[in-house]
Order: structure tokens, then sequence, then C-alpha cells
């Protein structure tokens, strides 16, 4: 199957920093990417879409201007998570889709905010 | 709003046991899919099945996807150890602008030696 990669696989932060998650898509051409969030012991929450080139989409209830999303390229995508608190600690996976294939899941990054 | 309804949540059993997790909605599906997820690693894909009525056998998992295609389930035959994991049944549609997955809320499989 297709290898999405993410980096960092975790990561921990002051409160009021910002952090950095990349996304990446190594064997295949990422036309669409996904972020998700999921919590501890419940499943994954779509928080935005980005196509390639375009400006990401964010389901209702998460702040654009706190998780910014660049889909600059076919297989690089990163969510930017601005002035982190401890509420955003959580488990962040990406997914990434050529077309309409399958879509494929990163290994996920654990943010921790202190 | 579309919505997965997945059963049951939690599945404790002893090694050699069958076992079947559900997923049902009110909506059609184009297509869907089944993970399986580690804790701390993202969900892994283990099929698709995009026919009405289409089953599909990996190993000892059988997937059946309704004629209706608003249901599916997973079937695990002499359950091992190693099967243990959450299970995340996940349905695509692609009549919207953007054809995201809507997930289910997961079953987390233990299955003990």
């Amino acid at each position: 199957g297709a290898v999405v990669s993410q980096h960092p696989s975790w990561v921990i932060c002051k409160s009021g920093t910002s952090v950095k998650i990349e996304c990446r898509s190594l064997d295949f051409q990422a036309t669409t990417m996904f972020w998700y969030r999921q919590f501890p012991k419940q499943s994954l929450m779509l928080m935005a879409t980005s196509n390639e080139g375009s400006k990401a989409t964010y389901e209702q209830g998460v702040e654009k201007d706190k998780f910014l999303i660049n889909h600059a390229s076919l297989t690089l995508s990163t969510l930017t998570v601005t002035s982190a608190h401890p509420e955003d600690s959580s488990f962040y996976i990406c997914s990434a889709r050529e077309g309409l294939q399958d879509e494929f899941f990163g290994p996920g990054t654990r943010l921790t905010v202190l | 709003t579309q919505l997965l309804e997945q059963s049951p949540q939690f599945l404790s059993i002893q090694e050699g046991e069958n076992l079947t997790v559900y997923c049902n909605s009110s909506s059609v599906f184009s297509s869907l899919q089944w993970y399986r997820q580690e804790p701390g690693e993202g969900p892994v894909l283990l099929v698709t099945v995009v026919t009405g009525g289409e089953v599909k056998k990996l190993k000892r998992l059988t997937f059946q996807f309704g004629d209706a295609r608003k249901d599916s389930s997973l079937h695990i035959t002499a359950a091992q150890p190693g099967d243990t994991g959450l299970y995340l049944c996940a349905g695509a549609s692609y009549g919207g602008s953007q054809g995201n997955l809507i997930f289910g809320k997961g079953t987390k499989l233990s299955v003990k030696p």
C-alpha cells in the first residue's frame, strides 16, 4: 500500500508556543490531504480537508486561524497549531489520497502542551 | 449529516472465538473502508468494499457490504491475540465536494490468550 509519513512522531511544547506537523506522501501524489484529531479512546475527528494549491476546508468548530494548514505540493501538507494550549493536546493524524483512490493514514503525531 | 453507528464499542474474547463487528447507517455510501489501529499509530487500511452485497476475505477476516450500501460487517474467525486493536469502519460518499470519510466510533477488540 501507499506510504504516508508524519513528523515529528511526538512533541512536547509549552503553552503559547506554535507547533508545526508535517505530513508527506512518499510514493504517490496526494491531491487531497486530510487532518484528523483523535482523543484517547475515541475515534478520528476530521479537522480539515486540503487540496493541493487550494485553501483548506475546515470542519465546523475547528478554528482556521488556530490550525493553519498548508498544502503547497502534491507530497507535503503541514498543520501548524498556533498558540497551543493544554486542551490542544491530542493525537493528530494526517491522511492522503490520490484522486478518488483509497485514503492512507500517517502514523500520527502525539502533541502534549504543558 | 451522515452517521455511522459501529457496534459493539468494546469486545473482549478468548483466543479461538469468533466475532462480528457491525457498521450501520441510514445513508448510502459509495464505498466503505475498514481500518485497524494500534495504540499510538495511525489506522491501517484492511479492505475497501464498493459493490452492494460484496464479500471480501482477508485470511480469517470476512468483510461484507450490505446490498443497499448502508451497512457493513467484519467477521473474524478463530480470533488470535494479534487481532487485538481498534477496528474502525469509514464510509465514503463522493456526492459532495470533498469526498471525505465518515468514521464510526470504533470497536476496541481484546483477544486474550
